[in-house]
């Protein structure tokens, strides 16, 4: 399973366009791209997901370049509320079942 | 949406009782789910792949007689921590992947504390 790089942490302040970037280098044909947001004591809750160019939901979007060694969430106009840790993942049903190895996360503060 | 659900969500027990938490899909068939924990401000650990119908899969480092998975149905998974001590205390959360949508679910979260 592919490795993930994220930055640990990241500021913001409310309102402003926040993109954090995900390097995995190591991603398999068959592997999608899904973010994760993870509030405190609760379980990882599902933003985004993409395999290649450019996907967008009522939350973000996400970027995916040509070669696919790398993705960028991004938050349009973030709130308090979205201060959370994001999670980058790489996997898919067709790699080991589904299996998701998780890495340390990027924790995002959202200031007022 | 898809759910899975966790039960219970919160269990305080003493040093050398076994815990069971349960972990279910509500709306859609899991044939796989998958254990994780997580320590205060680290991220989700993977324990282990439970299958429906065989033997779990242990992720290396995690012991296979102190953590019990049973797969019993296409929705329950259970993860049994046996005579738990006070360094089991921690956050464990399951996940059940739905195959039409190559999407996985994550359940809330069992907060496990051992006096």
């Amino acid at each position: 399973l592919a490795k993930t790089t994220q930055p640990i942490s990241m500021d913001s302040y409310e309102g402003q366009e926040v993109n954090i970037t995900c390097s995995h280098n190591n991603i398999a044909t068959n592997d999608y791209i899904t973010w994760y947001q993870q509030f405190p004591s609760q379980g990882p809750r599902f933003i985004i997901q993409g395999y290649k160019t450019k996907v967008t939901n009522e939350v973000a979007s996400l970027f995916i370049p040509a070669d696919r060694k790398s993705s960028t969430l991004s938050l349009p106009r973030v709130s308090l509320s979205d201060t959370a840790v994001y999670y980058c993942l790489v996997g898919g049903l067709g790699n080991q079942g589904g299996k998701l190895i998780f890495g340390q996360g990027t924790e995002l503060s959202v200031k007022p | 949406g898809a759910v899975v659900s966790q039960h219970p969500s919160r269990v305080i027990c003493k040093s050398g009782t076994s815990v069971k938490i349960e972990c279910r899909s509500l709306d859609f068939q899991a044939t796989t789910m998958f254990w994780y924990r997580q320590f205060p401000k680290k991220s989700l650990m993977l324990m282990a792949t439970s299958n429906e119908g065989s033997k779990a899969t242990y992720e290396q480092g995690v012991e296979k007689d102190k953590f019990l998975i049973n797969h019993a149905s296409l929705t329950l998974s259970t993860l049994t921590v046996t005579s738990a001590h006070p360094e089991d205390s921690s956050f464990y959360i399951c996940s059940a992947p739905r195959r039409t949508y190559n999407e996985q679910f994550f359940g809330p979260g069992t907060r496990l504390t051992v006096l």
